[in-house]
């Protein structure tokens, strides 16, 4: 069974950083895609960053790009996404989740909110 | 960018009956696109990827089909499980990946 944990800080300040750790399970980590995508509370999705297997290619979404950082250690079958210059509209709920058939997201953590509040 | 559109924003509909939800690209996206069941305070699960796959385990009553520009997601008969919101995805021409606003399902 495919599991995702994630797992960081809560609760930041505006300007601040922050490291999401998420740990996989149940699949050969080093054979797939992974990415990051976030869900503000009772609104939709968004796609932020993806990484390939070998941890060399990786995209991301304009508007975090420059502030946020994928990378991948396959030896541990774990990704993170490092957030610097933190904003309150950061505010999110930040889903691990591993890209299956080319590009669709086949497993997904239970999330982890973070917090940009003073 | 591809911009995905569904609708309608809100669906309710008795249960047994069929359910037709609606996803738009504003570009061509050939058969890239997926769909996802969101329940209430639970994460997102794929239901359906390269528009007419399911994904393992998923009821056979959950089905996708088009291509191009226009897809649909059909529950051939409701469930009281099914009431969740519904995103479509499309994976063509990225980055980025980007989600439809989401159909919300509600038993009437």
């Amino acid at each position: 069974e495919v599991q995702l944990v994630e797992s960081g800080r809560n609760l930041v300040q505006p300007g601040g950083s922050l490291r999401l750790s998420c740990v996989a399970s149940g699949f050969v980590f080093s054979n797939f895609w992974m990415s990051w995508v976030r869900q503000v509370p009772g609104k939709g999705l968004e796609w932020l960053a993806s990484i390939d297997e070998r941890g060399i290619e990786k995209y991301y979404l304009d508007s975090v790009k420059g502030r946020f950082t994928i990378s991948r250690d396959n030896a541990g079958s774990s990704v993170f996404l490092h957030m610097a210059g933190l904003k309150v509209d950061d505010t999110s709920v930040y889903y691990c989740v591993r890209e299956v058939g080319g590009g669709a997201f086949g497993g997904w953590g239970q999330g982890i909110l973070v917090t940009v509040s003073s | 960018e591809v911009v995905m559109t569904q609708s309608p924003a809100t669906l309710s509909v008795s249960p047994g009956e069929r359910v037709t939800l609606s996803c738009r690209a504003s570009q061509t996206i050939k058969s890239k696109l997926a769909w996802y069941q969101q329940r209430p305070g639970q994460a997102p699960r794929l239901l359906i990827y390269g528009a007419s796959t399911r994904a393992t385990g998923v009821p056979i009553r959950f089905s996708g089909s088009g291509s191009g520009t226009e897809f649909t997601l059909t529950i051939s008969s409701l469930q009281s499980e099914d009431v969740a919101v519904y995103y479509c995805q499309h994976y063509h021409n990225w980055p980025p990946w980007t989600f439809g606003q989401g159909t919300k399902v509600e038993i009437k």
